[in-house]
């Protein structure tokens, strides 16, 4: 069965520092999505990516943060300068329409980011 | 704007015992109601899903919710559980016609003891 995946599975930074998180998601898939989840709370979105362009951000997503899909397989998220209140799990999630249209978003098994 | 609340953050229960999660979301506008589920070390995987049509909606695992539009809830159960459904619940909402954003709740853990 088709599945998202992430890489790396954990990743250690030192605040200030730049990190790309990778996400391969499922081929056929159109639209690509980013969550976080800081440790003991809520999973909260990021932004949605759509036809090579962001179609929706949430406020948590300023100008630190930025997504490509830089071939036709990848998807990723860079965060520019990293800081203490960004060590979360970020989770990857695609689907093949709209989840506004009831579709159903896949995810990944998430990359948990610890910031020094 | 959306927002889900999960009134539970943990739930105990013994196996072969019913269980019921609870959500309860509030949003202006029409929404999909989805419940996932973590199991550790995983990522979220659905269990099951309500666009429109019947009420009762059946999901993997042997898992059920019922939407309830005047109460504003969306609660998961099942009948009889497993020491194998030990893992977390998430229920989410996304707003019909939108691009698809989830809104999450905070998630009950569930733990099955036998």
């Amino acid at each position: 069965e088709p599945e998202v995946t992430q890489t790396p599975s954990h990743q250690v930074t030192q605040m200030g520092q730049e990190v790309i998180l990778r996400c391969v998601p499922i081929s056929n898939h159109l639209y690509f999505y980013w969550y976080r989840q800081i440790l003991g709370q809520k999973v909260e979105f990021l932004v949605s990516f759509y036809n090579n362009e962001i179609s929706e951000k949430s406020e948590i997503f300023d100008d630190q943060f930025s997504v490509e899909r830089p071939d036709g397989s990848n998807f990723t998220l860079k965060i520019r300068s990293t800081k203490l209140e960004d060590s979360a799990m970020y989770f990857c999630a695609s689907s093949n329409q709209a989840s506004g249209s009831g579709d159903t978003q896949y995810f990944g098994p998430g990359t948990r980011l610890t910031v020094l | 704007a959306q927002s889900v609340t999960q009134l539970d953050s943990q739930v105990p229960v013994f196996e072969e015992a019913p269980v019921e999660l609870r959500c309860n979301y509030s949003s202006s506008v029409s929404v999909y109601l989805f419940w996932y589920v973590q199991y550790p070390n995983q990522g979220l995987q659905l269990l099951l899903k309500y666009l429109s049509g019947s009420t009762l909606v059946k999901g993997i695992n042997g898992f059920e919710a019922e939407f309830n539009k005047s109460q504003t809830s969306f609660h998961l159960r099942k009948p009889s559980v497993h020491i194998s459904d030990t893992a977390e619940y998430f229920c989410a909402v996304t707003e019909g016609g939108s691009q698809g954003n989830l809104i999450f709740g905070k998630g009950t853990k569930l733990s099955v003891k036998p």
